[in-house]
């Protein structure tokens, strides 16, 4: 399976800061999908990124919050703008390989972010 | 929509005894379904997935589930529960075929008393 190293591990924001997350994978990836945990609670999808097309957004989440970029197959930034409290929360990037529905999805260790 | 519910955020066991944490879906479709457990201050790392093959799935640490389309379950079980099982584990399911996101449940925390 895909190895994934995120920057950073966990970071301390000032509200109203803004702050980018970086998602490398070890090998070539169509999708790349964003995943958010608040504290205490389950992963929620944020979004999907193919690479060469514009981010899928999910329900409650907007490109003007959390801008994506995916510039290759092997990269993807997740930026988390104008943050408040409510955005501290532990934020993780996860690929599949293959094409079939039961293909497993790895994620990264995540990057846990307060923002005071 | 397809969806998943873990019955019971928090679940306590004594050191070798029977771990079940519940999961049940919700599909019109036969889904795939995984458990992943998330360990303190780590990422989530696969435990097992149904895939039709087979309806009792085998998993690392000891750990399987058994798919019941009847119950529209896909409850985890392990004989004797360990320390170092001590975790968060959270049920997923996807729907649709392909390189597709999965939709987790609540999770469910696992605490193991000596």
């Amino acid at each position: 399976s895909a190895v994934i190293s995120q920057k950073p591990s966990r970071d301390i924001c000032q509200r109203g800061t803004s702050l980018t997350i970086q998602c490398q994978v070890d090998s070539q990836v169509t999708m790349m999908f964003w995943y958010r945990q608040q504290p205490g609670q389950s992963l929620t999808l944020i979004a999907t990124a193919n690479q060469g097309s514009e981010a899928t957004y999910e329900s409650g989440f907007v490109i003007d919050k959390f801008p994506i970029s995916r510039p290759n197959l092997t990269f993807s930034t997740l930026t988390v703008s104008n943050m408040s409290p409510e955005d501290s929360s532990i934020y993780l990037c996860s690929v599949g390989a293959g094409r079939s529905g039961a293909n497993v999805l790895t994620f990264g260790a995540g990057s846990r972010l307060t923002v005071l | 929509a397809q969806s998943v519910t873990q019955l019971g955020s928090h679940v306590s066991v004594s050191e070798g005894a029977l771990v079940l944490l519940r999961c049940n879906y919700s599909s019109s479709v036969p889904p795939y379904l995984f458990w992943y457990v998330q360990y303190p201050n780590q990422g989530l790392q696969l435990l097992l997935k149904y895939t039709s093959a087979a309806t009792l799935v085998k998993g690392i640490n000891g750990f399987e589930a058994e798919f019941k389309k009847s119950e529209t379950s896909f409850h985890l079980t392990k004989p004797s529960a360990h320390m170092s099982d001590a975790a968060e584990y959270f049920c997923a399911v996807r729907v649709n075929s392909g390189n597709t996101p999965l939709v987790f449940g609540k999770g469910t925390r696992l605490s193991v008393i000596a």
